[in-house]
């Protein structure tokens, strides 16, 4: 079965540092863009980036480039989102997902994680 | 940045109803358009890619047409299970692969 299965649930004080993991299974890993995508709560989808485990190319969302760190180790199928110094508006739920095709970069996401919830609060 | 825009934000229907949702791209992304459904406390599950095609398992009541900056989802007979909040997302720019601020269908 193809999944991703995404850590638990962080709760953090603002300033914090945080790192959330997506580890892949039941396909290529290296072959497909992992992406991530913010729900803050009550709110829409937000894209923010995604990452190419073969090379580890990675694009981001203007929005958030430079506010976080998408990185991969594809020795253990592993995607992670990154945060130096978390704020209480990072409070969110976190979705990692794969891309429909492999290689192909401008794509939409057919798997999905569960989601991880962060929630930063003093 | 390309903006998506959809509407309505939110409709209220009952089961058997024809639905229609629009998405409207702020300059053309050609078929680049794909939707989401989204239940509470799930993730999002992709329905339709490039704007008319039906991802592997989705009902078939599902349907989405459109080209160039506006686009629609049909729901031909909604069905209990279909209220939800749907989503689209232009793949046409690197930039950002934004999404629409989402549809939520409720039962009237």
């Amino acid at each position: 079965e193809v999944q991703l299965v995404q850590s638990g649930a962080e709760v953090k004080k603002p300033g914090e540092s945080l790192n959330i993991s997506c580890e892949g299974s039941g396909y290529s890993f290296t072959n497909y863009w992992i992406g991530w995508v913010r729900q803050m709560p009550g709110k829409g989808l937000e894209w923010m980036g995604i990452i190419y485990p073969g090379d580890s190319d990675t694009r981001y969302s203007p929005s958030f480039q430079g506010q976080v760190t998408i990185s991969v180790d594809k020795s253990i199928n592993t995607a992670y989102l990154q945060w130096s110094s978390l704020k209480a508006s990072d409070t969110a739920i976190y979705y990692c997902a794969r891309h429909r095709r492999p290689v192909v970069q401008l794509d939409p996401f057919d798997i999905w994680g569960q989601g991880t919830m962060v929630t930063v609060s003093s | 940045d390309i903006q998506m825009t959809q509407s309505p934000s939110s409709l209220s229907a009952s089961v058997g109803d024809r639905v229609t949702i629009t998405c409207r791209a702020s300059q053309s992304i050609r078929s680049y358009l794909s939707w989401y459904q989204q239940k509470p406390g799930k993730a999002p599950k992709l329905l339709i890619y490039a704007a008319s095609n039906l991802q592997s398992g989705v009902p078939s009541r599902f349907s989405g047409s459109g080209s160039g900056t506006e686009f629609t989802l049909t729901i031909s007979s909604l069905q209990a299970e279909d209220f939800a909040t749907y989503y689209c997302q232009q793949s046409y720019s690197m930039h950002s692969l934004t999404f629409g601020g989402g549809t939520k269908v409720e039962i009237k």
